[in-house]
């Protein structure tokens, strides 16, 4: 089974910083990754798939990037709205997901 | 608008059997490749099983925590996904949500709302 490892737990930010998340692959998944958005009580929602695609919708200010076993995240100008806990997922062999980066303002 | 929407949720006891439903609506659902992921109480996600298009085959695949003991089927003439669970334990307690992906795209672009089930003696 490939685990996926994020990183921080827990990260604190001001309106209008910028944010940077991390997800590690134990193997290689080339780029088969997604980022979801789970907000307190709510589905999760697709945000980014194939490592850097932004799904239907989603605002700029959303981007991710690598390849390989090394991904990131990056939310810029940071709304109060964007608070929410963050998950990986690879979707190389099988599906697994990241324990989540908890997103605080 | 796509829309999915899980039922069925409820109590059992360990040992016991649920099955869940999820409609859906908004999109071709014949062309869909379905998944059941949950998430326990205060935990992360996990993926239970999947079941592809007819198209592509109608395979299921499961979890190895839940493999052998759930089914997932669909009804493509009433645009309804079904999760069949068996011989439940407590550490199944979960909110179940569907979610659908694209044919061989894989990550999950919908959800539902979720179900949840809890498994208490």
């Amino acid at each position: 089974e490939i685990v996926m490892t994020q990183s921080p737990a827990t990260l604190s930010v001001s309106p209008g910083e910028g944010a940077t998340l991390s997800c590690r692959a134990s193997q290689s998944i080339n780029s088969n990754l997604a980022w979801y958005q789970q907000k307190p009580g709510q589905a999760p929602r697709l945000l980014i798939y194939a490592a850097s695609t932004r799904a239907t919708g989603i605002p700029a200010r959303f981007s991710g990037s690598g390849s390989g076993t090394e991904f990131t995240l990056t939310i810029s100008s940071l709304q109060s709205e964007d608070v929410a806990v963050y998950y990986c997922q690879q979707y190389g062999h099988w599906y697994t997901f990241g324990q989540g980066t908890k997103l605080e303002i | 608008e796509v829309e999915l929407v899980e039922s069925g949720g409820g109590s059992v006891k360990p040992g016991g059997s649920l099955r869940l439903s999820c409609a859906a609506s908004g999109f071709t659902f014949t062309n869909a490749w379905m998944s059941w992921v949950r998430q326990a109480p205060g935990k992360g996600l996990e993926w239970v099983g999947r079941i592809m298009s007819e198209a592509d085959g109608g395979t299921t695949d499961y979890a190895a925590p839940v493999r052998g003991r759930i089914t997932i089927s669909r009804d493509d003439a009433k645009n309804t996904l079904y999760l069949q669970m068996n011989s439940l334990k407590t550490d199944d307690t979960a909110v179940y949500y569907c979610a659908s992906s694209g044919s061989y795209t894989y990550y999950f672009e919908s959800w539902g709302l979720g179900a949840l089930v809890t498994v208490s003696s």
